[in-house]
């Protein structure tokens, strides 16, 4: 199956501090991209569905300028969180769809853990 | 917009039975419906999935089955063996490139040895 690749796997941050999350497809074209943010035992939240060349959407609830969403080209989106605090501790997992087919593939995840 | 849900949330077995994990959904334009196994800390994998024209697919010990009619479609693993444990979503969408995918809550499964 395709391949999403997603770093850094684990990130431990001061508060206040920023944080980038890569996510790339590895050998497919994904015009879409999909970012989630998952808590402990529970399902996947979508926070943004992200278009390449365009702006991202936002999921009610999710601040745009806390999550920014870029998706340069066609393999690759970043999510970064800004002025992070606790709160935003969690598991990010990103996504993306084959340009094809309609299948979804996931990243590896990310740990965050704002001190 | 479309809502899944999922049941049971969780599920124990012993090993060798069987396990069923059924999801409802309520938008009928939906018509692909993967499920997905998630270990701790990992990404979800895409186990099995299934297209609306069709009404049951099985690989191996996985089969998954399908009703548009009631909208619902559940998840069947046979021979359950302890490297089942996971948690298992369900997903569904209407199929185009790049539409959203609406998971269900999960299902957190042990086979107990």
């Amino acid at each position: 199956g395709a391949v999403v690749s997603q770093h850094p796997s684990r990130v431990i941050c001061k508060s206040g501090t920023s944080v980038k999350i890569e996510c790339r497809s590895l050998d497919f074209q994904a015009t879409t991209m999909f970012w989630y943010r998952q808590f402990p035992k529970q399902s996947l939240m979508l926070m943004a569905t992200s278009n390449e060349g365009s702006k991202a959407t936002y999921e009610q609830g999710v601040e745009k300028d806390k999550f920014l969403i870029n998706h340069a080209s066609l393999t690759l989106s970043t999510l970064t969180v800004t002025s992070a605090h606790p709160e935003d501790s969690s598991f990010y997992i990103c996504s993306a769809s084959t340009e094809t087919n309609e299948k979804l593939f996931f990243g590896s995840g990310t740990q965050l853990s704002v001190l | 917009g479309e809502n899944v849900e999922q049941h049971p949330s969780t599920l124990s077995v012993q090993e060798g039975d069987s396990a069923v994990i059924k999801c409802t959904y309520s938008d009928s334009a939906s018509n692909y419906f993967p499920w997905y196994k998630q270990e701790l800390g990992k990404r979800p994998q895409l186990i099995i999935d299934i297209r609306s024209n069709v009404g049951e697919k099985k690989d191996q010990r996985i089969a998954v089955t399908l009703n548009k009619t009631a909208k619902h479609f559940s998840l069947h693993i046979t021979e359950t063996q302890p490297e089942d444990s996971a948690v298992y979503f369900c997903a569904a969408s209407n199929g185009n490139t790049g539409n959203q995918f609406y998971f269900g809550t999960g299902t957190s499964l042990t086979v107990i040895p």
